[in-house]
């Protein structure tokens, strides 16, 4: 299995708050994306890194913010939780389009 | 219309039986597709990646309709471990590093 991991595993938080999650890679892959999932949706992208520092938005970025400092770490962060934003959260990686791997995902419930 | 469509299913067949699966696409330019696999409450895993007219590895069989613009997916012998949601992936329309996932169709495989 790829080397990639997502912390937290599962959080409740209240409306209003801020809230970041981390994905963190050991397999040095460029590529960097943000999924949520939600029934009858499907995984819809938040936002990518194709690089340190470099980053990109999706097709559902709003009230969510993005960080790459290392290659190895994706953060993502709602700067102002919602309850729209429950949802479980993916982080993958990849070094092409043809396959991108998947973190343990996030289950997040905005209260 | 859509980027990728599918079926939601469910699809409820017996073990031993042979099922079939398809997805519509929108972009006539896209030279690669995939099928991913989905368990309960887990991550999503590349079952399948499609290049050309097909591909076939043990019992899944992946087509590619390139006039329709649809991908199929066929199980033969469907094992009680296939019960999964199957997900089809298409490049993202216009880019080279992000992909447009289905929102899944749901295979319950029973005694």
């Amino acid at each position: 299995d790829a080397g990639i991991t997502q912390s937290p595993r599962h959080k409740v938080t209240e409306t209003g708050t801020p809230v970041t999650l981390r994905c963190h890679q050991t397999e040095n892959h460029r590529y960097m994306y943000w999924y949520r999932q939600d029934p009858g949706h499907g995984l819809r992208l938040i936002h990518y890194s194709y690089g340190v520092k470099d980053t990109d938005k999706g097709e559902v970025s709003d009230g969510y913010s993005v960080s790459r400092s290392k290659t190895e770490d994706f953060l993502l962060t709602l700067e102002s939780a919602t309850s729209s934003q429950t949802s479980v959260y993916f982080c993958a990686i990849s070094e092409s389009v043809d396959e991108q791997f998947f973190g343990p995902g996030t289950r997040l419930t905005v209260l | 219309r859509k980027e990728v469509e599918q079926d939601p299913g469910p699809f409820n067949v017996p073990e031993g039986a042979t099922v079939a699966f398809n997805c519509t696409y929108s972009n006539s330019a896209s030279q690669s597709f995939f099928w991913y696999r989905q368990d309960c409450r887990k991550e999503p895993k590349l079952l399948m990646s499609v290049y050309s007219s097909g591909n076939e590895d043990g019992r899944f069989t992946a087509q590619l309709n390139r006039a329709s613009q649809y991908i199929s997916l066929l199980i033969r012998d469907s094992k009680l471990s296939d019960s999964a949601t199957y997900l089809c992936v298409v490049p993202t329309t216009g880019t080279a590093s992000k992909l447009t996932f289905g929102t899944g169709t749901r295979l319950q495989v029973t005694l």
